[in-house]
């Protein structure tokens, strides 16, 4: 059964500040990992999405990495702003139909 | 262009009351899940279904069923509602039938509170 973990829960960073967001899962035979941003309240918007076969994706200041052979995701977010806080979760995709496996995401606060 | 939509947005029922979440996407997605999320456990998928006529379980399906009405829409009931169900739930859905490749959108949530 994959699992999927995010450590830490929480981070606080000053404004400006470069970060990287680990997200790591237990089953390498993934078809793609997803990482989703969720504001309070809301649902979740999908930010990247790393095919199996990729190893990286990047949008704007987001640049999100995988490695499957060590089970490991980074999200990478450049020059931090105070938009950016939000929880940030990443999902693992195994098997048909693209059921996910979620982490329990890790919320973001980022100082003026 | 919507999106996911889902109703109600709220919802409180007293135990053993039942209800009917619903959730429709207007994208052209073949596959639509619902999933739920609780403090300290994540988002977990309660069904799913892969194309129209489909439908299978996911982690935690007991006390829900699904109904998958049309291409658009895919619904949740509760049959009889029990505080552990206390929750915000989500209905998600995705592009191409049994390709783990597209990203799934997710409507804005129903929060739903069982007393």
């Amino acid at each position: 059964k994959q699992e999927v973990t995010q450590i830490p829960a929480a981070l606080s960073v000053p404004e400006g500040e470069n970060l990287v967001l680990n997200c790591s899962f237990t089953d390498s035979a993934i078809y793609n990992l997803q990482w989703f941003r969720q504001d309070p309240g809301k649902g979740l918007t999908s930010l990247l999405l790393i095919q199996s076969s990729q190893r990286e994706q990047t949008s704007g200041r987001l640049n999100a990495s995988l490695d499957k052979s060590s089970g490991r995701s980074t999200l990478y977010i450049a020059a931090s702003q105070p938009g950016d806080s939000a929880t940030y979760l990443c999902a693992a995709s195994t098997g048909a139909n693209s059921k996910l496996t979620f982490g329990k995401g890790i919320t973001l606060s980022v100082r003026p | 262009n919507a999106g996911v939509t889902q109703t109600p947005k709220f919802q409180v029922l007293k135990t053993g009351q039942s209800m009917t979440l619903q959730c429709a996407q207007d994208m052209n997605h073949n596959s639509m899940y619902w999933y739920r999320q609780d403090p300290g456990m994540g988002l977990r998928l309660i069904y799913y279904s892969a194309s129209e006529g489909t439908t299978d379980k996911g982690e935690v399906p007991n006390g829900y069923n699904v109904s998958r009405l049309n291409k658009r829409e895919f619904s949740l009931r509760l049959e009889s509602a029990a505080p552990s169900q206390t929750s915000v739930y989500f209905c998600a859905s995705s592009g191409l039938a049994g390709v783990s490749t597209d990203t799934q959108y997710f409507g804005p949530g129903t929060r739903l509170t069982v007393l």
